[in-house]
């Protein structure tokens, strides 16, 4: 799977909208990306995950740059009950091999401040 | 409920005991995973279940670490002769399948505390 790279933390004022990057130059043609966040004491949570093109749900919007090397994952309205970790993860389209896992890397500590 | 379920979700052991922690996952998914987090780090994958059989086991640390899924629902992890460093939250997750497109549904985990 190809590496991601996230700043550690990240801040933001409420009701702002929150964009978290990641990197992921090593992306092959086949691959998703894919985020999910992690409330304190919680599981991790599905969040969004695109191929190619920018995609849109009732949590979140994801922009994937063109070249697909780095993507931004955008919270529209930040509440407080954002505040979580926020893991960007890719994960190839091909059944087999071990496309069926996802691996987390540190993920971004997004911090809402009132 | 409709999510996955973990049990325990605190669990205090003593070094060298055995301990079972158990998933029940959201009925009808056909994959189970489990994961270990360690504070500060992200889940580290342990096991991969496609209905009753341990499809990839490659991240259990050791033998002391094994998994079951006898009737493809429930699932139990079992850690033997426990250690100080087997400390995290063990996390459990379903998939409606194992295709990759498929969203994994995370329990709450079970809290291992070993003294």
């Amino acid at each position: 799977d190809a590496k991601t790279t996230q700043p550690t933390s990240m801040d933001c004022a409420e009701g702002r909208a929150a964009n978290l990057p990641c990197n992921h130059s090593t992306i092959s043609g086949n691959e998703y990306v894919y985020w999910y966040r992690q409330i304190h004491s919680q599981g991790p949570q599905y969040i969004i995950h695109g191929l190619k093109n920018n995609e849109t749900n009732e949590m979140a919007s994801l922009i994937i740059t063109e070249d697909r090397k780095s993507s931004t994952l955008i919270l529209p309205h930040a509440t407080l009950r954002d505040t979580a970790v926020y893991y960007c993860i890719v994960r190839g389209v091909n059944s087999g091999g071990s496309n069926y896992k996802l691996t987390f890397g540190k993920g971004t500590l997004l911090t809402v401040n009132p | 409920g409709a999510g996955v379920s973990q049990t325990p979700s605190n669990k205090v052991t003593e070094k060298g005991k055995y301990v079972e922690l158990r998933c029940d996952p959201i009925s009808g998914h056909t994959a189970l995973y489990w994961y270990r987090q360690s504070l500060g780090q992200g889940p580290e994958f342990l096991i991969y279940f496609q209905g009753t059989g341990a499809a990839d086991d490659s991240g259990l640390p050791n033998d002391r670490f094994f998994a079951v899924r006898p009737e493809g629902s429930v699932s139990t992890l079992k850690i033997q002769r426990t250690e100080r460093g087997d400390s995290a939250v063990y996390l459990c997750a379903s998939s409606l399948t194992g295709f990759n497109t498929g969203e994994l549904f995370f329990g709450e985990g079970s809290r291992l505390t070993v003294l």
